[in-house]
């Protein structure tokens, strides 16, 4: 089937505007993750997702980044007031099964390159 | 807290050396492992994962990597490059618990022919 797909794949914005990231999972995966990759660093984790509550929000960077998800699906990014440090590739993974046991494989998305100028 | 150390942030070798990508992890508990790779312009690809099972993991490609708790490690190694490895290889941990997790900084490999 379809693997994970994010929009936009890229996304130029102004400082101080708000931008929203989208993440479409693969079909039945109740698992939802959120990284963000800035240039020369490795991953950050930013937020995991069981289906649509997310017990973990400790790696969110500031009050300016907030996600949800609906439905078991979709879920959406959303940075306010964007600064130029945030300007990174955000990638979105999804995997089978959570409950504790985190071994299943994670698929990742292309991931969206957002620029903040 | 845990935490992804990855030695060598560009590691070169030439076609038929022999690959050895380095990973140190700190955790307060035994940790799964984990290793992916990101070819240019594309998302990353799970290559193997150690789950508290055989402490040697083999992989795709001719790679392998080994956990040696003693030394907190999980290095990759391949007996012979190719050029086709070439790419950015991340070590990632997380917890047998829970579902935070961390990647160390990459290790970008070039084969030279």
């Amino acid at each position: 089937g379809a693997g994970v797909s994010q929009s936009p794949s890229n996304k130029v914005t102004e400082k101080g505007k708000d931008v929203e990231l989208r993440c479409d999972p693969i079909s039945g995966h109740t698992a939802l993750y959120w990284y963000r990759q800035s240039l020369g660093q490795g991953l950050e984790f930013l937020i995991y997702f069981q289906g649509n509550s997310a017990p973990d929000k400790s790696g969110l960077p500031s009050d300016r980044f907030s996600a949800e998800r609906t439905g078991g699906s979709v879920s959406t990014l959303t940075i306010q007031r964007t600064q130029q440090e945030d300007s990174a590739v955000y990638l979105c993974a999804s995997s089978l099964e959570v409950a504790g046991a985190p071994t299943d494989t994670q698929y990742f998305g292309p991931g969206t390159r957002l620029t903040v100028l | 807290a845990q935490s992804v150390t990855q030695l060598g942030s560009h590691v070169s070798v030439s076609e038929g050396a022999l690959v050895l990508l380095r990973c140190n992890y700190s955790s307060s508990v035994p940790p799964y492992l984990f290793w992916y790779v990101q070819y240019p312009n594309q998302g990353l690809q799970l290559l193997l994962k150690y789950t508290s099972a055989a402490t040697l993991v083999k992989g795709i490609n001719g790679f392998e990597a080994e956990f040696k708790k003693s030394e907190t490690s999980f290095h990759r190694t391949k007996p012979s490059a190719h050029m086709s490895d070439a790419a950015e290889y991340f070590c990632a941990v997380t917890l047998n618990t829970g579902n935070q997790f961390y990647f160390g900084t990459g290790t970008s490999l070039t084969v030279i022919p």
